[in-house]
């Protein structure tokens, strides 16, 4: 059963980095169909794509968030990772890893961590 | 980018009772190539990740109880809960697939009356 987990600070302060790791077991994140992602949402609201990455590199980016957002693969420790720049208060949410399939766009999530709650405070 | 509106924004049915949850996109999410609808359906509880229920407008995910469908096409969808059960009470995502960003509707949150 595959299953991801989020691990990374749950408090960041104001203008610094977010930093977060998603590490994948019961499966390889070096699959031929997946991509795997981190989505964000903020406490009572919907879910919002922050980006992706294939397990050779390639990356999606959300534009909104592009300027600040990099994410990075380690398939030797089946992990990706997330930072996110000059967060400030709206940067508050709790974050997920998933997993979707590789298509035309960026599918469907059909893997999720539990998520971690980061907040950004001074 | 696609905007996805969901109504209402909470509703209260009876056990037993069916369960209408309405999810409209600013533009169509058909494509002809394929002739697939790319929106799926998402079950969240409280302080669990959303599960996916439903993909390609009306394609249940495995293991999930066919109480739940999908259907619609174009820009109008429906989650429906056929007989709703005391488990079933969670906030539902709709998601659209067809361009990126994907994006995801308010929410709708369900309860029993």
């Amino acid at each position: 059963q595959l299953q991801l987990q989020e691990s990374g600070p749950g408090l960041v302060k104001p203008s610094e980095t977010l930093s977060l790791t998603c590490t994948v077991s019961g499966g390889s994140i070096s699959s031929n169909n997946y991509y795997w992602g981190w989505i964000r949402q903020p406490p009572g609201k919907g879910p919002e794509w922050i980006g992706s990455i294939y397990y050779s590199g390639s990356t999606y980016y959300n534009p909104s968030l592009k300027s600040r957002v990099t994410i990075s693969v380690d398939t030797s420790k089946n992990q990706f990772s997330l930072k996110l720049s000059s967060v400030t208060a709206a940067d508050t949410a709790v974050y997920y890893c998933a997993r979707h399939p590789l298509g035309r766009t960026v599918y469907y999530f059909d893997y999720w961590g539990q998520g971690t709650l980061v907040t950004v405070s001074s | 980018d696609i905007v996805m509106t969901q109504s209402p924004d909470s509703l209260a049915v009876s056990l037993g009772e069916r369960a209408t949850i309405n999810c409209k996109s600013s533009q169509s999410l058909f494509y002809s190539s394929n002739n697939e609808n790319y929106l799926a359906w998402y079950q969240q509880k409280p302080g669990q990740p959303p599960e996916l229920l439903i993909y390609w407008a009306s394609t249940r995910e495995s293991g999930v109880p066919d109480r739940f469908s999908g259907s619609g096409s174009g820009t109008d969808f429906t989650l429906t809960i056929s007989s709703l059960q005391a488990e079933d009470v969670a906030v539902y995502y709709c998601q659209q697939y067809y361009t990126t960003p994907p994006s995801f509707g308010g929410g709708t949150k369900v309860e029993i009356k």
